[in-house]
């Protein structure tokens, strides 16, 4: 089966300092992983993924993630913490082949921006 | 981008009524739809899956009865809460892929649904 964790339910940063959000996977088969983005009464909105290729991978507000797949670890960074960034993040994974239109998310982290 | 709306954003109804949620991808054709649920505070539950023309798949737990699901074109899903519950009271979301594989799926604004 599928799961997600997400280290930390709510992280607070001041602004201009990075952000770090932690999201660890568990899968039997090479996963497909997303991040999104929801802010308070709104849709998700996708801020990257990883599907195959670079580990390494860009998404949209200046926020990255890395694919580690001997830590099953695809942490969501970004340089410098902006007040707009404050919203809760979810990490998210493809199922498995067989199931693969399940996308499974962790239970989110709230991120908070001091100015 | 892919933009997918959902109507209504907000609607409050009263025990035993029923209520319909759209859900339209507005720029391509989506094959597949999903309908989540979120409560406060919490992440999203998939509640199920619907292919344009064929029955939806519904997660464990997930009543069919009470939650209706029909797809009956590429740009339109609705989901409908049947002898809606004070405990139905929700936010939720919808989302449409294109097509398969890696393929992203693209979220709705949501729906905030109260029953009082």
């Amino acid at each position: 089966a599928q799961s997600v964790t997400q280290l930390g339910s709510h992280v607070s940063v001041s602004e201009g300092a990075l952000v770090l959000l932690r999201c660890n996977y568990s899968s039997s088969v090479p996963p497909y992983l997303f991040w999104y983005v929801q802010y308070p009464n709104q849709g998700l909105q996708l801020l990257l993924k990883y599907t195959t290729g670079a580990t390494l991978v860009k998404g949209i507000n200046g926020f990255e993630a890395e694919f580690k797949k001997s830590e099953t670890s695809f942490h969501l960074t970004k340089p410098s913490a902006h007040m707009s960034d404050a919203a809760e993040y979810f990490c998210a994974v493809r199922g498995p082949k067989t199931s693969y239109d399940k996308v499974i998310f962790g239970p989110g982290t709230s991120l908070s921006v001091i100015p | 981008g892919a933009v997918v709306s959902q109507h209504p954003s907000r609607v409050i109804c009263k025990s035993g009524t029923s209520v319909k949620i759209e859900c339209r991808s507005l720029d391509f054709q989506a094959t597949t739809m999903f309908w989540y649920r979120q409560f406060p505070k919490q992440s999203l539950m998939l509640m199920a899956t619907s292919n344009e023309g064929s029955k939806a798949t519904y997660e464990q737990g997930v009543e069919k009865d009470k939650f209706l699901i029909n797809h009956a074109s590429l740009t339109l899903s609705t989901l409908t809460v049947t002898s809606a519950h004070p405990e139905d009271s929700s936010f939720y979301i919808c989302s449409a892929r294109q097509g398969f594989g890696t393929d992203t799926q693209y979220f709705g604004p949501g729906t905030r649904l109260t029953v009082l």
